[in-house]
């Protein structure tokens, strides 16, 4: 089973910050089958990045998926207060596991 | 438009099961899969099990494997997941999520609204 680690596990930021959010691999995922969620209490999950690098449906542009094997990265250029949430990868090349998540708080 | 309404919330004692449903709506059902999710309280996300709906193949995570079915009702366009021997660890909210018939996440994404589970003699 491939196990996700995602760093930092608290990201504490300013509005208007660059956040940087990695999510790395025990082993190499198939096809970059990489998903970013935002999760905020009391919501399902909301998909934003889909192939490691898609945006998905809505997601805005201040958001940004990169990477390849083990080692991605989600970006988000400028904070908006709606980021403030917690973040969490999954692949799904292997059965579905997700990464413990970060939790993405106003500094 | 694409809608998944899943099931009340439940309370069961320890040992029992516990069967969810996830009604789809909007599109076509057996040309997608459903996946099951959940999440206990403070902790973070938990990727159950999956089943292609055309075919009825089904994927679970080790965690999980012999305690949890994932089935459909093509009739009614419902997915089910069924946990038994339930213990205070399983208490936790669960969603369904569809995905693509091969399980992989498209970019237009939909889930349902949570089932609370609560486990409690």
């Amino acid at each position: 089973e491939i196990v996700l680690t995602q760093s930092p596990g608290t990201l504490s930021l300013s509005p208007g910050a660059r956040a940087t959010l990695s999510c790395r691999a025990s082993q190499s995922i198939t096809n970059n089958y990489l998903a970013w969620y935002q999760k905020k209490p009391g919501q399902a999950p909301r998909l934003l990045i889909f192939g490691a690098s898609g945006r998905a449906n809505g997601t805005p542009d201040r958001f940004s998926g990169s990477g390849s094997g083990t080692d991605f990265t989600l970006t988000i250029s400028r904070l908006d207060p709606e980021d403030f949430a917690v973040y969490y990868c999954q692949q799904y090349g292997s059965s579905g596991t997700f990464g413990q998540g970060t939790k993405v708080e106003i500094k | 438009q694409v809608q998944l309404v899943q099931s009340g919330a439940e309370v069961k004692p320890p040992g029992a099961s516990v069967k969810v449903s996830c009604k789809a709506s909007g599109y076509a059902f057996s040309y997608h899969g459903v996946s099951w999710v959940r999440q206990a309280p403070g902790q973070g996300l938990e990727w159950m099990g999956w089943i292609s709906v055309g075919s009825g193949n089904t994927n679970y995570a080790q965690k999980f494997q012999g305690r949890v079915t994932i089935s459909t009702d093509t009739s009614t366009s419902t997915a089910y997941l069924e946990l038994r021997s339930l213990t205070s660890d399983d208490a936790a909210m669960y969603y369904c999520h569809r995905v693509t018939i091969f399980g992989v996440v498209s970019d237009f994404d939909y889930w349902g609204q949570g089932t609370l589970v609560t486990v409690s003699s």
